[in-house]
């Protein structure tokens, strides 16, 4: 099993253009969720996805929208890049919310400038 | 909403030292994570616990319910284990359940020095 896959590793976008952070997991979990982290901040909860076809919002959602049409996949887009949106950004996959234990993509490296 | 706390921030010791990382939460969980990074690597988790104790080979969890309060041990400690050690809980959305999340600590840097 590949377990949980991001692409790009790293990303240097110009202020207001658009990308996709691509996320799979390959174990059948229902639940995935996206987070970025910063220095001195932590980790921090984008959206999260309880199944295909359903999303919400977590703790840090504007700017950035997902889908989730497939069990697999969970994709982040960044629809008009801003300098502080540059950060490390890591997708999360388990059989359930957060009393599950999480698996974590290996990150994208996102700079915004 | 649950807060996390984590000391120390910093952590520096000797190889063969014994490590104690803190982690304290402000709301009753049904579970806590911690997880280990490495420098400019991925995250893993360690541990998932819900009571007592768990142990992975030199490394060992603890948590107490009542104090809201839990604890990673690093027995002989070597400089392989030189990472960010995360403390996260769920991030309750209301009282009485329905997590969404995690709700993390901002990690303890420890660095083993030979």
């Amino acid at each position: 099993n590949a377990g949980v896959t991001q692409t790009p590793k790293f990303q240097v976008l110009k202020t207001g253009q658009s990308m996709t952070l691509q996320c799979a997991q390959d174990m059948n979990h229902e639940y995935m969720s996206w987070y970025r982290q910063d220095p001195g901040m932590g980790l921090r909860l984008i959206h999260y996805s309880v199944g295909a076809g359903i999303t919400d919002q977590g703790e840090v959602p504007n700017g950035y929208n997902v889908s989730r049409s497939t069990t697999e996949d969970f994709p982040l887009r960044l629809l008009s890049a801003a300098p502080s949106q540059t950060s490390v950004y890591f997708c999360a996959s388990s059989y359930g919310e957060g009393r599950y234990e999480q698996y974590f993509g290996p990150g994208t490296r996102l700079t915004v400038t | 909403k649950n807060e996390v706390e984590q000391s120390p921030q910093n952590l520096t010791a000797q190889e063969g030292e014994f490590i104690t990382i803190n982690c304290s939460y402000s709301v009753g969980i049904s579970a806590l994570h911690w997880l280990q990074q490495h420098p400019g690597g991925g995250i893993v988790s360690l541990f998932m616990l819900s009571s007592g104790k768990k142990k992975h080979g030199r490394l060992i969890a603890t948590i107490n319910i009542q104090e809201k309060h839990s604890s990673l041990h690093i027995t002989a400690s070597h400089p392989r284990d030189s990472a960010v050690y995360i403390c996260a809980a769920p991030r309750l959305l209301y009282s009485g359940g329905g997590a969404d999340g995690l709700t993390f600590g901002k990690g303890t840097h420890l660095i083993i020095q030979p």
